[in-house]
């Protein structure tokens, strides 16, 4: 079977650094994105990642291994607006996006 | 219009009535598709469309139907609506199908079947 899994809940402190992570086993792989969603919004796209290694945009930065089926979302310097869903999706075999259920992130003051 | 728009913004809808949402994008995407967002599940893929005239099942196709007579619109219809299908649903775009495309979502349309 499909399976993307990320952790469901994580609280940090505003100014901090938070990583989330992501793991996944999927029927083949096309690539692997990340999106952030605010409640009550939609997704939007942050980041996408198919060779190894760390990619970075701005305060963001992904980071995948293929060999482990692994991803991480880094995100520094961290504000309150970041709160919000963080969505892990891998294309499949078909192109077709698989998605976790998503990282609620929690930053406080 | 300016991406994606999707209406109604929500429903209430009694069990057994027919419904459906629309999805308008002005980006001439050629791939679109339909999924629902419940709590604790990912999103998932109830339909898709590659190109204009041509559509797919996803994962979760049951208890709906999608037509795309042109680029621009991808209408989702409840046949006869059922209590599981009370969801939040996103009307999504690509450029193209067939590769790693990013995927452009709409506002979503929260619909509650009684």
């Amino acid at each position: 079977g499909q399976n993307i899994d990320q952790p469901t809940e994580m609280t940090a402190t505003e100014g901090a650094i938070v990583q989330i992570n992501c793991t996944y086993q999927t029927s083949g792989f096309n690539g692997l994105f990340w999106y952030q969603q605010h409640a009550g919004e939609a997704p939007t796209f942050l980041s996408y990642n198919v060779l190894d290694g760390l990619e970075e945009k701005g305060r963001f930065s992904s980071f995948l291994s293929r060999s482990k089926g692994y991803s991480y979302l880094l995100l520094k310097e961290l504000q309150m607006k970041d709160s919000a869903s963080y969505l892990c999706a891998v294309g499949d075999s078909n192109y077709q996006l698989i998605w976790g259920a998503g990282t609620k992130l929690i930053i406080k003051p | 219009i300016a991406g994606i728009t999707q209406a109604p913004t929500s429903q209430i809808l009694a069990a057994g009535r027919r419904m459906t949402l629309r999805c308008t994008q002005d980006m001439r995407h050629n791939a679109m598709y339909w999924y629902r967002q419940d709590l604790g599940l990912g999103l998932r893929l109830i339909h898709y469309s590659n190109t204009a005239g041509t559509t797919g099942k996803g994962e979760v196709p049951d208890g709906y139907s999608v037509s795309r007579a042109n680029t621009d619109d991808f209408p989702l219809t409840l046949a006869s609506a059922v209590p599981s299908q009370t969801s939040v649903y996103f009307c999504a775009s690509s450029r193209k199908a067939g590769g790693p495309e990013t995927q452009y979502f709409g506002p979503g349309t929260r619909l509650l079947v009684l």
